[in-house]
């Protein structure tokens, strides 16, 4: 298996455009994980999956958020409008009942 | 609410030394603990996990842990460190109630001396 597949793996905006995030997890995985990661908070849990179905999005930090899950193979994660303070790197991570997380390599995004 | 706290975010060892990062955890109800590896530009690997049975867990790369419950400690070993060790480490917890999300401390670079 190719592992948990992220793209863009860079992305270069400025603020107010809109940005997506996208995440293939490995095949026969049932929970999908979006993770912010800056030098100041650390690792944050914005959203969750389980069975396709967002169990908790309490991390997400605003409504400029959103994350979607229309199948088992692919979510997204949107920000509209982007703001600078969005610039961190964004890791999906799926896994099989919860326990062992596989990471994407993460999308480096940086909101000018 | 469950957390993890990792005491220093930066451990600085030689080569060949000891290696202890430090974690301690906050839970309501019995936890599960990880420890996750991160390289430069890549996402986190799993290095090994507590779930309830042995209390010395044994993971990758010669790296151990031990669940002390009266300690609340989860802390990483490894008797002789490696040039290749040189990462951030993170801790991190989950319920084991059917939360699946994980918890992640702050992280420990760690960085290995020739």
């Amino acid at each position: 298996d190719a592992g948990v597949i992220q793209s863009p793996r860079h992305e270069v905006t400025e603020m107010g455009q809109e940005v997506t995030l996208r995440c293939k997890p490995i095949s026969g995985h049932n929970s999908l994980f979006w993770y912010r990661q800056t030098m100041m908070r650390g690792l944050e849990l914005l959203i969750y999956f389980n069975n396709n179905v967002p169990i908790d999005d309490s991390g997400m930090p605003e409504d400029r958020f959103s994350a979607k899950m229309p199948n088992a193979s692919f979510s997204t994660l949107k920000i509209q409008p982007s703001e600078p303070r969005d610039s961190a790197v964004y890791f999906c991570a799926s896994s099989l009942s919860g326990e062992k997380l596989f990471f994407g390599s993460g999308t480096q995004l940086s909101v000018l | 609410a469950q957390s993890v706290t990792q005491l220093g975010s930066h451990v600085s060892v030689s080569e060949g030394a000891l290696v202890l990062l430090r974690c301690n955890y906050s839970s309501s109800v019995p936890p599960y603990l990880f420890w996750y590896v991160q390289y430069p530009n890549q996402g986190l690997q799993l290095l090994l996990k507590y779930t309830s049975a042995a209390t010395l867990v044994k993971g990758i790369n010669g790296f151990e842990a031990e669940f002390k419950k009266s300690e609340t400690s989860f802390h990483l070993t490894k008797p002789s460190a490696h040039m290749s060790d040189a990462a951030e480490y993170f801790c991190a917890v989950s319920e084991n109630t059917g939360r699946r999300a994980l918890t992640f401390g702050s992280g420990t670079r760690l960085q290995v001396q020739p």
